[in-house]
């Protein structure tokens, strides 16, 4: 069982929806990341929180919105997607901040798709 | 620039056999950390082993072994006497902490299927 628990972990909603994406992590990390998947595709990087201040935003469309509540729990709000953000989402984090290089433990993931 | 590749796409055996991932990397940073990580079809990243820059000594973990030369920029995975279990995507990413430092850049990643 992954020590980074992400939920729900399929997610179907459409374009004039808003939603949440759910991760959580109890193993004391304070970097925490998110990252989008496509299929066949590697995992590209989203966000970074490091001690629950965003470090790091990869030009991500504002349709997407972290939100880091504490040290074991990062949230994705989503709002008016569009069809091309369907994709598996992973939450990771790593051990102290992002500047650790601890290596990054990820969570299942969800499934999104946007209708 | 941080670069990684993985020049095989797909790789099938059959169980029993032995498979050999290639993962070549660029970078002009002295210090870095290299990273293999399976993803079974579940979906989940499992992060199977980290290695610096500074250690080029192979290391071994069950079936599960990696050669790391800085010579040639490289640093293989081997599954010996695979299974179907092993079947899963397996990505080799770097990390640079001096000119990029949080991001994981990761290699297009190798499929591999093991058939009973």
């Amino acid at each position: 069982d992954t020590e980074v628990t992400q939920t729900p972990k399929h997610l179907v909603m459409g374009m004039t929806n808003k939603k949440s994406l759910k991760c959580e992590q109890h193993m004391g990390h304070r970097a925490m990341y998110w990252y989008k998947q496509k299929a066949k595709k590697p995992p590209e990087l989203m966000f970074v929180y490091s001690y629950e201040k965003l470090s790091i935003n990869e030009s991500v469309p504002s349709r997407f919105s972290p939100e880091c509540p504490n040290s074991s729990l990062l949230n994705l709000h989503l709002h008016a997607l569009q069809p091309e953000d369907s994709a598996l989402y992973l939450c990771a984090s790593s051990h102290g901040g992002g500047r650790s290089l601890g290596p990054q433990h990820f969570g299942d993931g969800t499934r999104l798709s946007i209708l | 620039a941080q670069k990684v590749t993985q020049a095989q796409t797909e790789i099938s055996v059959v169980e029993k056999e032995d498979v050999t991932l290639d993962c070549v990397y660029e970078t002009r940073d002295t210090t870095y950390y290299l990273f293999w990580y399976k993803q079974p079809p579940s979906g989940e990243l499992v992060f199977l082993i980290r290695r610096n820059s500074f250690d080029e000594q192979n290391e071994i973990s069950g079936r599960y072994s990696w050669n790391f030369q800085k010579s040639t920029s490289s640093f293989n995975f081997t599954i010996t006497a695979s299974q179907v279990v092993d079947s899963a995507v397996y990505f080799c990413a770097l990390r640079c902490p001096r000119s990029n430092d949080y991001k994981l850049s990761f290699g297009a990643g190798t499929t591999v299927t093991v058939r009973a």
